[in-house]
């Protein structure tokens, strides 16, 4: 079965680092793209970037460059996403999510989530 | 890039049909066709339920489909059944700047 497990749920303070986690099982972790969707409270699903765990290949939506880190470990097969100094605005539900990508006629790829986490509730709050 | 449009509710009773409609521009909606749907219930993680506009991942049941005209992507439901209550999200392929775009959910009332 293809499942992929986030980490427990975190609080911290404005300023504070976090590094959140997502480990795969049940699939090649490397042969898919895996990314990071956030939800604040009450609010709908925005996604934040990708990356293939194979290379480390990694792209961010254009209001999530800079604010976050997506990163993998392909030999534990998980991926991660990190703050360096959080703020109160990152309070919100993070999904993991394997990407599936397909070619786009425009000669891009496209991707859409087939499989997700369970998800991880980040607090933060002074 | 601006969410995409959906109602923010809709409602049927069960054994009925309902559209949800996702209206976007040219620039992703109109211009691919690479629209899918997600289905959220309270609590839970989001579920795939429709991919490249129309096709469904094994498992989904042939309740859902979907499709696109111009602009507007829909996702249609019949026969409603109480399971389908929840939120329901488009996204969209929107060129190579960008991941994608989603739309702003829609909660799905059954009566």
């Amino acid at each position: 079965e293809v499942q992929l497990v986030q980490s427990g749920a975190e609080v911290k303070k404005p300023g504070e680092s976090l590094k959140i986690s997502c480990k795969g099982s049940g699939y090649s972790f490397t042969s898919y793209w895996i990314g990071w969707v956030r939800q604040m409270p009450g609010k709908g699903l925005e996604w934040m970037g990708i990356i293939y765990p194979g290379d480390s290949d990694t792209r961010y939506s254009p209001s999530f460059q800079g604010q976050v880190t997506i990163s993998a470990d392909k030999s534990i097969s998980t991926a991660y996403l990190q703050w360096s100094s959080l703020k109160a605005s990152d309070t919100a539900m993070y999904y993991c999510a394997r990407h599936l990508r397909g070619y786009s006629y425009d000669g891009n790829y496209y991707y859409y989530m087939d499989v997700w986490g369970k998800g991880t509730t980040v607090t933060v709050s002074s | 890039q601006s969410a995409l449009t959906q109602p923010r509710s809709v409602s049927g009773s069960p054994g009925q049909s309902v559209t949800i409609s996702c209206t976007g521009t040219s620039s992703d909606v109109g211009g691919y066709n690479y629209v899918s749907w997600y289905q959220q219930h309270p609590g839970k993680a989001p579920k795939l339920m429709i991919y490249d506009v129309s096709k469904r991942p094994s498992g989904v049941p042939d309740r859902f489909s979907g499709s696109k005209s111009g602009n507007t992507a829909s996702l249609t439901i019949s026969g409603l059944q109480a399971e389908d209550e929840a939120d329901y999200y488009c996204c969209s392929y929107a060129g190579s700047y960008t991941l994608g775009v989603f739309g702003g959910g829609t909660k799905l009332t059954v009566l």
